[in-house]
This record gives C-alpha cells, structure tokens and sequence, in this order.
C-alpha cells in the first residue's frame, strides 16, 4: 500500500526517553526523515538517515533503521517540555519521481511536566 | 530572510471561487512541492516540479493546478473550490544533493 503508518499519541514524563516508530512502505526509498511540527508552525527537519545506515545518532536523537521490516524509529533522550509537538517519518521514493517525499500521518508527541 | 514564503497565511472562500496560493523561494531550489495537511492523515503531495517549466501530479491533484514559469514561483491554483479543499497547504522545497526539505509557514484554507 501507499500507507506511511504511525501510531498517533504518545505522552512521556519530562527527563524519560521517547520512541516514536513508523513504518514505511518502499524497500527502495533512499532517505528517510523526522520531521517536528510546532503548533501553527510549518515542518522543521529533525535528522535523516540514508538507507543504508542502520544507525544515527545526533545530540539527543537517534534514529533506527531496520529495512528487513521497513521499520524506523526515533528516540528522545532526557524528553523536554519543549520537544512537544506532532513528528512525521516520512520516505524519499526512487525513480522517475525522486522529488516524492512521502509522509507519515505523525505522532503527537505530549511531555508531562 | 532565506526561506520559502507562503501567502497568504489565511484564506476564507465560497465554494466555486477561484484562487491562488503563492509560493516562493530565494535559494535557487530545483525542486518544488506543495502538500496538503488533514488531521489524522499526515501530509499528502498534490503537485511537484523538478525544475521551471517541468511538473507533475504528486497523490492528491484533482482540482488544483500548478505552473513552474521561474525557478523562484511555484502558484497553486484552485479553479473552483470545494469544501473538500478545506486544509492547511505546505509548500516546499529543496535543491539536488540536499537531504530534506524546507518547508513554509503554511496557508490555511477553509472552503464554506
């Protein structure tokens, strides 16, 4: 299918580790990315991963690829009150269409003080 | 400021009106997107271009049009809206060789 799929809602405690998983559809894709959405604010890239890493980490995030299952996940170390906000996976497709970045439906992501 | 600039950033039409939702950026990027976000349904792509005077359909097209007549512009027009185009629309974009995209602010579109 064409389906990029998430889970919608996850609430953490500030100072706990987030995982926020997705799961996409091309084997082939060639990038994958995290991006954040602030309330009322566009998308900001978060990180990306090319397809044939497995890991990446960057300060408190830290992606996982598992293409066997198309599987990627994001992890928040020490979860702040400010890291709140909607995140989406979304995968870069191959082919004549190399522009076709397609997204997730997002995790809301909710921090308890 | 570098970026991408949408306008406007919100917009109230009648069903059957015609508009167009700007969209520019000043960083020399090839490639161009506009998206549309629906709660519960992520972004979907509704038209790209890889470069002035080449587009095409992304997964959600009908009742839209584009034109990429400068490598700064890419219009998304809407010849006679609906409420079903009730959403809030992301323009994007991104040069060869960069991994992700740069995103506008958004504009907000209701459809009464």
């Amino acid at each position: 299918g064409e389906d990029v799929e998430q889970s919608l809602f996850l609430s953490v405690r500030e100072g706990d580790s987030s995982v926020i998983n997705c799961t996409y559809t091309d084997s082939s894709s060639t990038y994958l990315y995290w991006y954040k959405q602030e309330p009322g604010a566009g998308l900001q890239l978060l990180t990306y991963i090319f397809s044939n890493m497995d890991m990446k980490q960057d300060q408190r995030l830290t992606v996982l690829l598992n293409k066997k299952d198309k599987h990627l996940s994001l992890r928040i170390a020490d979860t702040q009150t400010g890291d709140s906000a909607i995140y989406f996976c979304a995968e870069r497709r191959p082919g004549g269409a190399t522009n076709k970045l397609i997204f997730g439906t997002g995790t809301l992501l909710a921090v308890q003080p | 400021n570098a970026g991408v600039t949408q306008t406007p950033k919100f917009q109230v039409l009648k069903t059957g009106q015609s508009m167009t939702l700007q969209c520019a950026q000043d960083m020399n990027h090839e490639y161009m997107s506009w998206y549309r976000q629906d709660p519960g349904m992520g972004l979907r792509l509704i038209h790209y271009s890889v470069g002035a005077g080449i587009t095409d359909q992304g997964e959600v097209p009908n009742g839209y049009n584009v034109s990429r007549s400068t490598t700064e512009d890419f219009p998304l027009r809407l010849l006679s809206a609906a409420p079903s185009q009730t959403s809030v629309y992301f323009c994007a974009s991104r040069n060869q060789g960069v991994y992700g995209y740069t995103f506008g602010s958004g504009t907000r579109l209701t459809v009464v």
